[in-house]
């Protein structure tokens, strides 16, 4: 298993630009996550699924969207890029509740 | 809403040396899960321990293993015969059982002085 992948690893935009940042699991997990994590700071969710087709906010959702077609993929798009989304971006996936979360290997994204 | 605490922006210990790492956590839950994971700077986030809050015995992996004080609301984590390979980034994290995402400390930088 590859476990959970992120693409891209780096990315720079400017201000006002779009993107989306690709997450994949292949071990069939129902629950998928997206963190950001500023510098100095934890980890803040923006947003989740528990399954396919269903998707949730999380603490800051603000700026983002995020769709689920698939169990695997579950990718976060960013309309109209600001500095203030400059981050590392983390995907997460977990099987049940009562696991841990298994976390890709993040996204580092700078707007200018 | 919950929240986690982590009160050591930075530590440091002698290598071969044991660090206790602090944190705190404010829920009115009765059952949950308590996490700690290591950040390297490589940035993969990988689980060090588990802990499940109806479970009084406290959790072991090798060489790191918790101090879990339900009451007080702490879940201390303490590394032993530390390694140079264990500097890294340390959070405490909190999963409540009604809900599935995790909520993350601030983290505790962890130096390991050879």
């Amino acid at each position: 298993n590859a476990g959970v992948t992120q693409t891209p690893k780096f990315r720079i935009l400017k201000i006002g630009q779009s993107m989306t940042l690709q997450c994949t699991q292949d071990m069939n997990h129902n629950y998928m996550y997206w963190y950001r994590q500023d510098p100095g700071m934890g980890l803040k969710l923006i947003y989740y699924s528990v399954g396919a087709g269903i998707t949730d906010k999380g603490e800051v959702p603000n700026g983002y969207n995020v769709s689920r077609s698939t169990t695997e993929d579950f990718p976060l798009r960013l309309e109209l890029a600001a500095p203030s989304q400059t981050s590392v971006y983390f995907c997460a996936s977990t099987p049940d509740v009562s696991y841990e979360q298994y976390f890709g290997p993040g996204t580092r994204l700078t707007v200018t | 809403a919950q929240t986690v605490t982590q009160s050591q922006p930075e530590m440091s210990v002698q290598e071969a040396e044991t660090v206790t790492l602090s944190c705190t956590y404010d829920t009115s839950e009765s059952d949950y899960y308590l996490f700690w994971y290591k950040q390297p700077p490589s940035r993969q986030m990988i689980l060090v321990i588990r802990q499940e809050a109806y479970k009084q015995q406290n959790a072991t992996e090798n060489r790191f293993s918790v101090n879990f004080q339900k009451a007080a609301k702490s879940f201390s984590l303490k590394i032993s015969d530390s390694q140079l390979g264990d500097a890294a980034m340390y959070f405490c994290a909190y999963r409540s059982p009604l809900d599935t995402p995790l909520v993350f400390g601030k983290g505790t930088r962890l130096s390991v002085i050879a």
